[in-house]
């Protein structure tokens, strides 16, 4: 696609239930980003890959969130046993030089 | 850690006005700046990127600045009309790591 694609667009969870997010980022760009927003806050940045390597993780916030980027391609952001405070919207944005961000997002955790 | 911030929070004007946004962060060794606009519930909008070495781009009614030794960058919107009304949100860093503020919420009233 032209750009980059995120699913699904909303997710409501009950808590301690597991959610992946999938990222389709633009073709032929090898950096990519998974950043997550809270209401009325700038994106904080979780995890980058460039291709297939995860370079950098530091900003995940525990053990329960997990991102894979097995070909290079496709990404997915993994939270495991979701807690209320996970309730935020995911964006993820790939890049040459410019980020370009998807839509997001969403997770509601009951 | 890089550390930005958005002054102000919040800005509402009349139409036509001339407005500046203001980007600081404290750590000049950067590769590029981006600025963004993001509209309620979607993603981030790509505005203008300015790498390390050019001071300014400018886009139609925009136009923003760089100066990497005092830490600071401004968005510049000329003659405001209500579609600019949106959070816009300024990022800096290098290819592997964006750091963004919290944004300016304008809003410009007909």
């Amino acid at each position: 696609g032209a750009g980059v694609s995120q699913s699904p667009r909303y997710k409501v969870a009950k808590r301690g239930q597991d959610v992946a997010l999938r990222c389709d980022p633009i073709s032929g760009h090898v950096s990519l980003f998974w950043y997550q927003q809270a209401l009325g806050q700038g994106p904080e940045f979780l995890t980058y890959f460039q291709n297939e390597a995860q370079l950098d993780k530091s900003g995940l916030p525990s053990d329960r969130f997990f991102a894979e980027r097995p070909e290079g391609s496709v990404s997915t952001l993994k939270i495991q046993r979701t807690q209320q405070e996970d309730s935020a919207v995911y964006l993820c944005a790939s890049s040459i030089q410019e980020l370009f961000f998807g839509e997001g997002s969403r997770l509601t955790v009951l | 850690k890089q550390e930005v911030t958005q002054i102000p929070a919040a800005l509402s004007v009349p139409e036509g006005e001339n407005l500046v946004l203001n980007c600081s962060f404290t750590d000049s060794a950067i590769y590029n700046l981006q600025w963004f606009r993001q509209d309620p519930g979607k993603g981030l909008t790509s505005l203008l990127l300015i790498q390390s070495s050019q001071r300014e781009q400018t886009s139609g009614r925009l136009n923003a600045s760089l100066d990497k030794s005092s830490g600071r960058s401004t968005l510049y919107i000329a003659a405001s009309q209500p579609g600019d009304s949106a959070t816009y949100l300024c990022a800096v860093g290098d290819n592997n790591d964006m750091r963004f503020g919290a944004g300016t919420r304008l809003t410009v009233k007909p």
